[in-house]
Parts: structure tokens; sequence; C-alpha cells
């Protein structure tokens, strides 16, 4: 079965303390694979979108990487407005739909 | 712009009940879709659309009806509402295949909080 998961479930962190947020997946053909931020009370936003083993993407304190079988979203010098919800979904080659994670939610204390 | 626009924003039923989840959105997209959010999982495909007249079911597609009569127009109605419909509901619209553009980078509205007793 098609499948996406993410962890750790919560992680908290001191204000600069850089860390990583895991989103594995098994999909028999990898088209996309995307990340997005969602604020409590908010829809997602988006964020990046990966296509094949090796790629990176940087956006400020985030950069997405990808490997066959998972993405990191590496957080540098996180501060406490980069506090959210993080969303991981994978699109398959042979499906226009997504497959979507259940989130990792990020803490920054100051 | 106002990009995605979701009314109402909260809404509560009683069992039984029926009503309409409204999505507009004045990006000109093609692709139009509902998701379900619940605590826990990940967000889950109602139904979708891939323009004017055409929509599909998606995962969990039952106890939900929809139609598109324009681009910019995508209505969610609950039948008979239950309280298993109790979730967020959010509505999401991108640009099409063949634009250049990847159908999985969604814009999201802000969501319906629906609670049904």
């Amino acid at each position: 079965e098609d499948q996406v998961t993410q962890s750790p479930e919560a992680l908290r962190l001191q204000e600069g303390e850089s860390s990583s947020l895991n989103c594995s997946y098994t999909v028999s053909g990898l088209r996309g694979l995307f990340w997005y931020r969602q604020d409590p009370g908010k829809g997602p936003e988006f964020l990046f979108t990966l296509y094949s083993a090796g790629e990176e993407k940087e956006k400020e304190r985030l950069k997405a990487t990808l490997t066959k079988k998972e993405s990191f979203l590496h957080i540098t010098a996180p501060k406490p407005e980069d506090s959210a919800t993080y969303l991981c979904a994978v699109q398959e080659d042979s499906n226009y739909q997504l497959i979507w994670g259940a989130g990792t939610k990020l803490i920054i204390k100051p | 712009n106002a990009g995605v626009t979701q009314t109402p924003k909260f809404q509560v039923l009683k069992t039984g009940q029926s009503m309409t989840l409204q999505c507009a959105q004045d990006m000109n997209h093609e692709y139009m879709s509902w998701y379900r959010q619940d605590p826990g999982m990940g967000l889950r495909l109602i139904h979708y659309s891939v323009g004017a007249g055409i929509t599909d079911q998606g995962e969990v597609p039952n106890g939900y009806n929809v139609s598109r009569s324009t681009t910019e127009d995508f209505p969610l109605r609950l039948l008979s509402a239950a309280p298993s419909q109790t979730s967020v509901y959010f509505c999401a619209s991108s640009y099409g295949s063949g634009t250049g553009y990847s159908a999985g980078e969604l814009f999201f509205g802000e969501g319906s909080r629906l609670t049904v007793l």
C-alpha cells in the first residue's frame, strides 16, 4: 500500500538549534514530493517541490532534500516564527492525486 | 488577489441536516479539490475537478456531492450530516497539467470547521 510517514510527530527546539524533519514514502514510482507549512487555523502553504533523488531546494532557513525512499526538511538556526506544522505529500507517476503524511508539529522556543 | 475563498469558516449542524460549503478561486485554475483534515491523519481527498463540468471521486467521497458549473466555483454538499463528518474541510486549487506548473503545488483556502452533533 502506498503511504507517507512523517517523523517525529512533534519537535521542540530552542531558537537557533538546528534539526531535521523526516518524510519517508513507499510508492511504485515518484512523480514529485511536496513540502507544505501549516499555521494554526490556516490552510497549508506550499514550500517546495522535489522531483528526483539528489535534488535540493532552499528557502531562507529551510532546505529540502530527496533520496529514493525519503525526504528531509532541514531547518538551520530556527526562529520562533518557524513554528508550524510541516506537511509532506507524494504524487505517484501513475496517479494525479497526492498522498499526504500526518505532519510534524515544530515548536521553536525563544 | 483573494486566492481561494471558503465559506462559512465555522458551522454546527445536527445529525441529518444538509448544507453546502462554498469555495471560489480567482486564479483561473483548472484543478480544484476538497480535502478533510482530522487529528493525527494526513489530508484526505474527498472530490476533485479538472475543469468546468468534470468531477471525480477521491479517497473518501461517501456522504458528499460536488459540482463544477464554472471555473471559479466548486461547492461541496453534505447530503445528510453525520457525527463522523465532523472535521476541518479545505478547498484547494492548482494550475492544470501542461501549464508548466506541478499539480501538486496547491493553493489552499483557510478552511471550514464543521461540527455535527
